[in-house]
């Protein structure tokens, strides 16, 4: 069965510059969820959307920003980027809104900032 | 979103059956209670997920106590891939709810 596709795996940035971050859902899944997870610690959630529309928000710095598009992939763009962002990023999608249908995550996306 | 408690690690003969215990005493009606595993910084994987009654599926067992402040997942038959982190989560049943993440029970099947 198709999963939740990230992209790049790896990436490497230097401080203050940009990072784009895609994750594509399984098919027909409306909801994408962005989490954090730092050297070991547990996930934590930034953001999520549900058709195209922002539905939740954590702790996702300012100098974040994401959208879900028209195909419901998404793109967590990152700014101004510091060490403390060096983590590894994790997209899910889910069907519909409701709380009974579960997350699946994709393999993340490994950022190190140099 | 109601707290789950976990043991911080627990260990499991290879072949035997891991019982894996959550306390959500706090989970009100409407609050499933899931569980995923995270094997070494790959995604988190889910497992299953109940609101009140015991549910199974290909991969483990959930036992969700009578009063629902607790739970077991059970892993029937533990083998060497199964070592991983789990986590217990609470999650409200309305809209896109995020998972909230704890520490999580690491589990290590040995050989």
């Amino acid at each position: 069965a198709a999963g939740v596709i990230q992209s790049p795996r790896h990436l490497i940035k230097e401080k203050r510059e940009t990072a784009t971050l895609k994750c594509y859902p399984i098919p027909r899944h409306d909801t994408v969820y962005w989490y954090q997870q730092g050297p070991g610690q547990d996930p934590q959630f930034l953001i999520s959307f549900y058709e195209k529309m922002q539905s939740d928000k954590g702790s996702i710095p300012d100098r974040f920003s994401a959208q879900q598009f028209s195909d419901y992939h998404s793109e967590l763009n990152m700014s101004s980027l510091e060490l403390g962002d060096s983590a590894l990023y994790f997209c899910a999608s889910s069907l519909g809104s409701n709380s009974n249908q579960p997350q699946h995550f994709g393999d993340g996306t490994r950022l190190s900032i140099l | 979103d109601a707290k789950t408690t976990q043991p911080t690690s627990m260990d499991c003969a290879e072949g035997r059956a891991a019982n894996l215990p959550c306390n959500h005493s706090t989970i009100s009606g409407n609050e499933y209670v899931y569980w995923y595993r995270q094997i070494h910084s790959q995604g988190p994987q889910y497992i299953i997920h109940g609101l009140k009654n015991n549910e199974t599926n290909e991969m483990a067992s959930l036992i969700i106590t009578e009063d629902r402040k607790s739970s077991t997942l059970i892993l029937p038959h533990a083998t060497l891939r199964d070592t991983a982190v789990y986590y217990c989560i609470v999650r409200h049943s309305w809209g896109a709810q995020k998972l909230v993440f704890g520490q999580g029970t690491r589990l290590t099947i040995n050989p």
